[in-house]
């Protein structure tokens, strides 16, 4: 099966500062990568998703880029601010006929302010 | 609307209970997800539903787990003689389908403490 390792499991950053967390998988079929938020106590949210025919997405200050020969793909948050301190979560989709799911197993990112 | 519902939000049982935890997705959404969240890890898939049917359920952890979904909608994950290891939060997600970019959404999830 699919296996995802997720690194730094923690990361501090002053605030403005660029934030990358990076990700690998195994199994060169995935081919859908959503990243997750999950601020404390609260639901994992999506935050931005690339698809395995793109290598780079952004969404203002939110960007992921994405290696197929590699396989792995990173998240890259730029201009952190301490609302984005939270876990946050890379994942590897297998669409089937239905979404098969392998979490990384999170990044504790922590903005001083 | 509505989003993802799980009840019960916290649920406290002694070792060898059996516990009935319940998710209501969005209406319209044909999957559905389970999840197990250990205290500091990832999400553990579980199990998924397409409508009421479960394609795969290779990710339950024993016999000791099993969940049904009815009309297309509610899903119980039912845990019997629980143990301690079953701690965690429990969470639910559902999408519109299953295709490339159909979102999941999550629950609040439940947090289940076996004593």
């Amino acid at each position: 099966g699919e296996n995802v390792e997720q690194h730094p499991s923690t990361l501090s950053v002053q605030e403005g500062d660029s934030a990358v967390i990076k990700c690998t998988y195994s199994d060169s079929a995935s081919n859908y990568f959503p990243w997750y938020k999950q601020e404390l106590g609260k639901r994992p949210q999506l935050i931005i998703d690339i698809r395995s025919n793109v290598g780079e997405k952004k969404d203002q200050r939110i960007a992921v880029t994405l290696n197929k020969t590699a396989k792995h793909f990173s998240l890259h948050i730029t201009e952190t601010q301490p609302e984005d301190s939270a876990v946050y979560f890379c994942a590897a989709n297998l669409i089937l006929g239905y979404q098969k799911v392998t979490f990384g197993t999170g990044t504790k990112l922590q903005v001083i302010p | 609307g509505a989003g993802v519902s799980q009840s019960p939000s916290n649920k406290v049982t002694e070792k060898g209970k059996d516990v009935e935890l319940r998710c209501d997705p969005i209406s319209g959404h044909t999957a559905l997800y389970w999840y197990r969240q250990s205290l500091g890890q990832g999400l553990e898939f579980l199990i998924y539903f397409q409508g009421n049917s479960a394609p795969d359920k290779s990710g339950l952890p024993s016999d000791r787990f099993s969940a049904e979904r009815t009309g297309g909608s509610v899903s119980t994950l039912t845990i019997q003689r629980t143990q301690q290891e079953d701690s965690a939060v429990y969470l639910c997600a559902s999408s519109l389908g299953a295709l490339v970019g159909d979102e999941q959404f999550f629950g609040p999830g439940t947090r289940l403490t076996v004593l």
